[in-house]
């Protein structure tokens, strides 16, 4: 059974830096695409973006391309997404979910990272 | 790239069938049948409900079933439990967007 482990919850201040990580256990995840979702506060799910593990290919979201960057190192089967500058609105649950190449769903998800940003 | 649409809200009373709909354009549920629904429950990650417009993965029970017609697919819920208290969301391949999934608004199914 493939498990996605995100790492803990974090309280930052604006403008601060901050990288989570999202580690995939029980398969080989170089045939996986791991995407990123934000949930803001009572609010729905809306995409990041995606990162291929095999050769690092990564696709953006409108809203999100150039607001953080999503990588990945296959070598331990981890993903992460980064912030360089954080707002108050960078406030939300973030959720790493994993689809094998070629499948257009998504399982399994990753357990959330809540990230806080408050002066 | 717009959000797909969901209603806000859904209720049913235990026993009884709710359906939720989902609706796009031509250009992801209308062009594919790539649609798949999540559920999350309050505080809990999503977990897949249905795949494929109508495909339900190992351990989903079969009271969940999804179909699509024209731009509009459907999560309909037979049997409703307390347990299926819940968002739902659906969520569409579309290749020709500049990023190729788009999410439905979500729904919030209520037993009463």
């Amino acid at each position: 059974e493939v498990q996605l482990v995100q790492s803990g919850a974090e309280v930052k201040k604006p403008g601060e830096s901050l990288r989570i990580s999202c580690k995939g256990f029980g398969d080989s995840f170089s045939n996986y695409w791991i995407g990123w979702v934000r949930q803001m506060p009572g609010k729905g799910l809306e995409w990041m973006g995606l990162i291929y593990f095999r050769d690092s290919e990564t696709k953006y979201s409108p809203s999100f391309q150039g607001q953080v960057t999503i990588s990945a190192d296959k070598s331990i089967s981890t993903a992460y997404v980064q912030w360089g500058s954080l707002r108050a609105s960078d406030t939300a649950m973030y959720y790493c979910v994993g689809a094998v190449h070629g499948n257009t769903w998504f399982d399994p998800w990753g357990q959330g990272t809540l990230v806080t940003v408050s002066s | 790239q717009s959000a797909l649409t969901q209603p806000r809200s859904v209720s049913g009373s235990p026993g009884q069938s709710v359906t939720i709909s989902c609706t796009g354009t031509s250009s992801d549920v209308g062009g594919y049948n790539y649609v798949s629904w999540y559920q999350q429950h309050p505080g809990k990650a999503p977990k897949l409900m249905i795949y494929d417009v109508s495909k339900r993965p190992s351990g989903v029970p079969d009271r969940f079933s999804g179909s699509k017609s024209g731009n509009t697919a459907s999560l309909t819920i037979s049997g409703l439990q307390a347990d299926d208290e819940a968002g739902y969301y659906c969520c569409s391949y579309a290749p020709t967007y500049s990023f190729p999934y788009v999410f439905g608004t979500g729904t919030e199914v209520t037993v009463l």
